[in-house]
């Protein structure tokens, strides 16, 4: 089964300051992708990146960028020089098919990050 | 920008009646997923459907749960009765394909208290 855990409940940090979320998944899938998604105090989810399995090039975009290490199963995500307006809940995702053509995009119990000004 | 758009944006409600939410999604989009989301339980699949046909509802509690999608435009989730331990934030969300590389796009949620 599918499964992610994001171990940091709430993190809080002060504008400017570099923040890391991190994220540890399981699968039995050989290749997949990996997905990070914001929820801001609006409330809907956003998507932010997406990563697949067979290429463990990490890649900066903006002020966002993301290690992904397929050995230790991680997806961890960075924000270069945090801003008030990163302050949001941010999920990891993974997708995968079940049976019968299904499809389940598994989340993560989300951490909520707050920056402070 | 395409957006999903979900009604009520909040509902309140009595313990024992019916609810109905809605979901309109991304115009082409052939897949329509439900998910619930809990302090506790985090977000969770309630149904998905592809091509308006319903694929997994496992998540779903069937005795007073339903999800239908009368067509392309609308996807609905209805609770009868509902309960207080209903009360959480539905979204909706839709994919174009329903390949595990898509990212989905989600709705505002309807925030719904059971009292």
């Amino acid at each position: 089964a599918q499964k992610v855990t994001q171990a940091q409940t709430e993190i809080s940090v002060v504008e400017k300051e570099d923040v890391t979320l991190d994220c540890v998944y399981e699968t039995r899938d050989t290749t997949y992708y990996l997905f990070w998604y914001k929820q801001p105090p609006s409330g809907e989810l956003v998507f932010l990146i997406r990563r697949n399995s067979f290429d463990e090039q990490n890649e900066i975009s903006g002020r966002y960028s993301w290690n992904f290490q397929k050995s230790t199963s991680s997806f961890n995500f960075t924000i270069t020089a945090s801003q008030v307006v990163d302050s949001a809940v941010y999920f990891c995702a993974l997708p995968s098919y079940s049976g019968a053509g299904s499809y389940q995009l598994t989340f993560g119990k989300g951490t909520k990050l707050s920056v402070i000004p | 920008d395409a957006r999903v758009t979900q009604t009520p944006r909040d509902k309140v409600t009595e313990m024992g009646q019916e609810v109905t939410m809605r979901c309109q999604p991304i115009l082409g989009h052939n897949t329509v997923f439900w998910y619930r989301q809990t302090m506790m339980q985090g977000l969770e699949l309630l149904a998905y459907f592809r091509n308006r046909a319903p694929l997994d509802d496992s998540g779903m509690p069937k005795d007073r749960f339903s999800a239908e999608m009368p067509d392309a435009t609308l996807a609905t989730l209805k609770i009868q009765p509902s309960e207080p331990r209903d009360s959480a934030v539905y979204f909706c969300a839709s994919g174009p394909q329903g390949s595990t590389n898509e990212k989905l796009f989600f709705g505002s949620g309807t925030q719904l208290s059971v009292l």
